[in-house]
């Protein structure tokens, strides 16, 4: 069972570009999560999404930002028109259901750079 | 919402000596504690938890503990090597919504060989 993917694994952005970062979550898996961590900081909560629906999205910013969880596909968290202050690690963590198993799996993370 | 605090920020031993890692958290809804420890440049893994319905919860070298009176946990490490050196995030989270956890801010251990 391969563990949560997520691709690429190192992303490079001039200002003003858009960085798509993707997930796909571990076989049986339906909740995905996503968290930023800037340097020596925790993590951060983004968003969670199940199939097709987004649960919660309190910790991503209004602008810029956006995330889906396609019925057929990974998810993908998609930033817009970046800036330098975007330039974090982005992890996504599955779980296989909220009610069952807290535990959530985490992937080896997306090193975004903006330059 | 929940808000969780970590010390120390950044913890030296020698190997061998044992490493106490502490969080609280704020919210007495919290049922579940889990710790997650991050090497560099690596993913974080899931290394213990424990519910609240327990108090002390041991594997191998490391046990947590959880105090719900006084809404803290902490992580031991006995015996520490070497490759116990990372970063250790504490978490809570509570049922009902989205089950999403609140990490501590890291505690960067160090082993000394």
């Amino acid at each position: 069972n391969a563990g949560v993917m997520q691709n690429p694994r190192h992303l490079v952005r001039r200002r003003g570009q858009e960085a798509r970062l993707r997930c796909s979550p571990m076989k049986g898996h339906s909740h995905v999560y996503w968290y930023r961590q800037l340097p020596e900081e925790g993590l951060k909560f983004m968003v969670y999404l199940q199939k097709e629906n987004i649960i919660d999205e309190s910790g991503m910013p209004k602008e810029r930002f956006s995330a889906e969880f396609p019925k057929e596909g990974p998810s993908i968290l998609r930033i817009q028109q970046v800036v330098r202050g975007d330039s974090a690690a982005y992890f996504c963590a599955s779980s296989p259901s909220v009610g069952h198993s807290y535990e959530q799996y985490f992937g080896p993370g997306t090193r975004l750079t903006v330059t | 919402g929940e808000n969780v605090e970590q010390h120390p920020s950044t913890l030296s031993v020698q190997e061998g000596d044992s490493a106490v890692i502490k969080c609280t958290y704020s919210d007495s809804a919290s049922n579940y504690f889990p710790w997650y420890k991050q090497e560099l440049g690596k993913r974080p893994q899931l290394i213990i938890d424990i519910r609240s319905n327990v108090g002390e919860k041991k594997d191998q070298r490391i046990a947590v503990t959880l105090n719900k009176t006084a809404k803290h946990f902490s992580l031991h490490i006995t015996e520490t090597q070497p490759e116990d050196s990372a970063v250790y995030f504490c978490a809570a989270s509570k049922p009902g919504g989205s089950y999403i956890p609140t990490f501590g801010r890291g505690t960067s251990l160090i082993v000394h060989p």
